[in-house]
């Protein structure tokens, strides 16, 4: 079935460097992807999206990046700083366009001081 | 930032009972889900609507029922609660035009506990 999966559960990363998250998606159909970040006790909250016609897209402080040929997307994070700590998500949804997003099982960022 | 709610919560009852979760979105989007997380772990869709009496059930199978009678209300009900039902139900909306370009915006969730 369809899924979408993230390469390491954790990533600690210290104060102030740029970190890395990434997601490999099996379905070569999706054409939109989100990465959400999840605070603990609190539900996901949006932080970048990219459709599949693009390739990089830029926010503040986050860079999402999509590779369709090997099927992986990742997100950076520059200047990590202690309120960037949650988990990360990467989620897609297929061209049907129903609105239904895949989720992918989740990395968690530990900032060190 | 979204404006959709969860209550309770936090929810501990006792097996068999019968729950209800509500959430409330003010931002009239038509579609909305239901999503359950374990800890830590990816989340789970168990139901969705497209708008007002319109329900389908979603990928994981959920003993629980929805429905959808106004836009802005979609409560989660569970008949008969057991342990297995622990977990944390998330409720998220979006956008009317469908999953872009805003994704779907979440609740605060609402962690079950089934004793």
């Amino acid at each position: 079935g369809e899924s979408v999966g993230l390469h390491l559960p954790t990533l600690s990363v210290q104060e102030g460097d740029n970190s890395i998250i990434n997601c490999a998606y099996s379905n070569s159909a999706s054409d939109y992807f989100i990465w959400y970040k999840q605070e603990s006790g609190k539900g996901p909250q949006f932080i970048i999206d990219i459709r599949s016609n693009m390739d990089k897209r830029q926010g503040q402080r986050v860079t999402v990046l999509l590779n369709k040929t090997v099927k992986h997307l990742s997100l950076q994070i520059a200047a990590t700083q202690p309120g960037d700590s949650a988990v990360y998500f990467c989620a897609e949804t297929p061209s049907s366009n129903t609105g239904k997003l895949i989720f992918g099982q989740g990395t968690t960022l530990q900032v060190k001081p | 930032e979204a404006d959709i709610y969860q209550t309770p919560r936090y929810l501990v009852i006792g097996t068999g009972k019968k729950i209800t979760l509500e959430c409330s979105q003010t931002m009239g989007h038509d579609k909305m889900y239901w999503y359950q997380q374990d800890p830590g772990m990816e989340l789970h869709l168990i139901h969705y609507s497209y708008g007002v009496n319109s329900t389908e059930k979603g990928d994981l199978s959920s003993e629980s029922t929805v429905s959808r009678i106004r836009t802005e209300h979609f409560p989660l009900t569970l008949e008969s609660a057991r342990p297995s039902h622990t977990s944390q139900y998330l409720c998220a909306s979006s956008h009317p035009g469908g999953a872009p370009p805003e994704g779907q915006f979440f609740g605060p969730g609402t962690r079950l506990t089934v004793l």
